[in-house]
């Protein structure tokens, strides 16, 4: 079955120091994997996405995400934080045959300053 | 590009009365739109998801009769709570695809009901 899972339901960081939110996977086929990000009361919003090609993928606002298929990880990260980076962050898998996004539980990302 | 609309942004309703919620693509052709509900800071449940033309697909546990959902057009989708109850209080999102079984999706904003 496919799956996804955020291991964290919360991540505190001070800003201006590193980030880094996990996210793996469970998928039968090459994965195709997305970050979005929710701000109270809003839509989500599409921070990056995994297809194929570099495992090291650049998005929006600064934030990276490593694709690491050993480790059926997609964690992703930001090199300095903002208190403005503090939302809701949801890893998805794209499953092919039902043709619908599966998402993990989400982190809450607190950002202090 | 890619916008997705929903309307209204909110709404507060009396239990057993039924409410309408529109999904909108504002740019693009949306072959398959998607329903999506979402309880505060918990993951979204994907509801149904339709095909313009044809009868939403909904996943199990979902009560069809309850939350209708209508694709008449390349560029609309609704979803109307019927006989609406306080449990079924909470954010519900759409979004839209261009095609059939792509993996690209386009939310909207988001669309907060409060049955009272």
């Amino acid at each position: 079955a496919q799956s996804v899972a955020q291991p964290e339901d919360q991540v505190n960081v001070a800003e201006g120091n590193p980030l880094t939110v996990k996210c793996t996977y469970s998928v039968s086929g090459n994965p195709y994997l997305f970050w979005y990000v929710q701000y109270p009361n809003r839509g989500l919003q599409f921070l990056l996405k995994y297809i194929t090609g570099d495992n090291l993928v650049k998005g929006s606002y600064g934030f990276e995400a490593e694709f690491n298929k050993s480790q059926t990880s997609f964690h992703l990260k930001k090199p300095s934080a903002l208190v403005s980076d503090s939302a809701l962050y949801f890893c998805a898998v794209f499953y092919n045959q039902g043709g619908k996004l599966i998402f993990g539980q989400g982190t809450e990302l607190s950002v202090k300053p | 590009g890619a916008v997705v609309s929903q309307h209204p942004s909110w709404v507060i309703c009396k239990s057993g009365t039924s409410v309408k919620i529109e999904c909108r693509s504002l740019d693009f052709q949306a072959t398959t739109m998607f329903w999506y509900r979402q309880f505060p800071k918990q993951s979204l449940m994907l509801m149904a998801t339709s095909n313009e033309g044809s009868k939403a697909t909904y996943e199990q546990g979902v009560e069809k009769d309850k939350f209708l959902i209508n694709h008449a057009s390349l560029t609309l989708s609704t979803l109307t709570v019927t006989s609406a109850h306080p449990e079924d209080s909470s954010f519900y999102i759409c979004s839209a695809s261009a095609q059939t079984g792509v993996y690209e999706q386009y939310f909207g904003p988001g669309t907060r009901l409060t049955v009272t």
